[in-house]
């Protein structure tokens, strides 16, 4: 298996900007979470999906920002407009889990955005 | 790559020695608990898990301790190797979200 692919590995945007941000999770796994890093916050949970369904979406700081899941094998998180405090490194993650504890989580290399 | 903060608590080992990175969670309520290493310009990647159930869980090179008591949990590497050098974190579940500690850079000296 691939791992979870995330693309771009890099982008550079203006603010203002809309920034799309794009994971395939690994095949067969039901759980699909999108985090962010910056060195201020650590890894923040941003909002996570079962079976395509959006569960929580707390950790999504504010309207600019929306994640979708159309089918099982994709994802994306959109930013729109960006701004230069969105810059950070995002990850995409995915478990196979069916219990009340979720599995490992398997992670991306990330997405470094930087918003000008 | 990235680092996770300006101000990580660090952890210099010599090569060959064992290492000890210590975590202290929040959530009493938390029932599993996972240790990832994370290099630079990478995301994170899993070592061991364990569960609330269990106190110790061994793998190959490396322990997860836990002790519900105090809320702490502990990553034992032995033999540590220049390849250990990232930086580790502990993350605990509780109902499916997980939540990440800040982090350890741990750095092997040759």
């Amino acid at each position: 298996d691939a791992g979870v692919i995330q693309s771009p590995r890099h982008e550079v945007t203006e603010m203002g900007q809309e920034v799309t941000l794009r994971c395939k999770p690994i095949s067969g796994h039901d759980y699909l979470f999108w985090y962010r890093q910056t060195m201020m916050r650590g890894l923040e949970l941003l909002i996570y999906f079962n079976n395509n369904v959006p569960i929580d979406d707390s950790g999504m700081p504010e309207d600019r920002f929306s994640a979708k899941m159309p089918n099982a094998s994709f994802s994306t998180l959109k930013i729109q407009p960006s701004e230069p405090r969105d810059s950070a490194v995002y990850f995409c993650a995915s478990s196979f889990a069916a219990r009340r504890s979720t599995d490992t989580q398997y992670f991306g290399p990330g997405t470094r955005l930087t918003v000008l | 790559g990235e680092s996770v903060g300006l101000h990580l608590p660090t952890l210099s080992v010599q090569e060959g020695d064992n290492s000890i990175i210590n975590c202290a969670y929040s959530n009493s309520a938390s029932d599993y608990f996972i240790w990832y290493k994370q290099e630079s310009g990478k995301g994170p990647q899993f070592i061991i898990d364990i569960r609330s159930n269990m106190d110790k869980r061994q793998g190959q090179r490396v322990t997860v301790l836990l002790n519900k008591t105090v809320k702490h949990l502990s990553l034992q590497i032995a033999a540590t190797q220049p390849g250990d050098s990232a930086v580790y974190f502990c993350a605990e579940s509780n109902f499916n979200k997980f939540y990440f500690g800040s982090g350890t850079k741990l750095n092997v000296k040759p």
